[in-house]
């Protein structure tokens, strides 16, 4: 099955700076890369996705990069705000209504 | 668009007794629903799917017996923990995706969550 592998697990970036969060995948029919933001105490929210025939999406300050041969896809956020502190996941799956397979997750903390 | 509700947002039960977890789909049709279990600090786990209509499946290690799981509409999943006890307290989160082709793309939405907590 398909194994996702997240990093860094904790993320510190002071504001203003940008953010970066790499993902790491195993199963090759993989095509739907979603990422989603978790806040404290609430479910987790569709930020931004990719599918495997797009090499990079971006949506305001928010960008994902995806490289099928390496097998791996990349979260960049710029110019952070506080409000942009909370628990971000990473996923794939070979459709968008199939299981999704997650991350471990990243703990970005935005320092004012 | 692409709004999923779940209810309640929170729960505390004595051990021993059900609890029943409702998911539905606001604005869309969802023949797939997913349930996931997230405990403190950690990922979210995918405890099975959800399919209106027919029998849900089951990841691995989950108990069917424990964990009933209903799609007995397109807009509705419930989840039923039976004779919930202590470890079962969990933060219970479903998801919902539309049939493909539709006029959202064939992503899955999120639930807010269900905090559980048994005594």
């Amino acid at each position: 099955g398909e194994n996702v592998e997240q990093h860094p697990s904790t993320l510190s970036v002071q504001e203003g700076d940008s953010a970066v969060i790499k993902c790491t995948y195993s199963d090759s029919a993989s095509n739907y890369f979603p990422w989603y933001k978790q806040e404290l105490g609430k479910g987790p929210q569709l930020i931004i996705d990719i599918r495997s025939n797009v090499g990079e999406k971006k949506d305001q300050r928010i960008a994902v990069t995806l490289n099928k041969t390496a097998k791996h896809f990349s979260l960049h956020i710029t110019e952070t705000q506080p409000e942009d502190s909370a628990v971000y996941f990473c996923a794939a799956t070979p459709f968008g209504n199939e299981k999704l397979t997650f991350g471990t997750g990243t703990r970005l903390t935005i320092i004012p | 668009g692409a709004v999923v509700s779940q209810h309640p947002s929170r729960v505390i039960c004595k051990s021993g007794t059900s609890v029943k977890i409702e998911c539905r789909s606001l604005d869309f049709q969802a023949t797939t629903m997913f349930w996931y279990r997230q405990f403190p600090k950690q990922s979210l786990m995918l405890m099975a799917t959800s399919n209106e209509g027919s029998k849900a499946t089951y990841e691995q290690g989950v108990e069917k017996d424990k964990f009933l799981i209903n799609h007995a509409s397109l807009t509705l999943s419930t989840l039923t923990v039976t004779s919930a006890h202590p470890e079962d307290s969990s933060f219970y989160i479903c998801s919902a995706s539309p049939p493909s082709g539709g006029g959202i793309t064939d992503t899955q939405y999120f639930g807010p969550g269900t905090r559980l907590t048994v005594l």
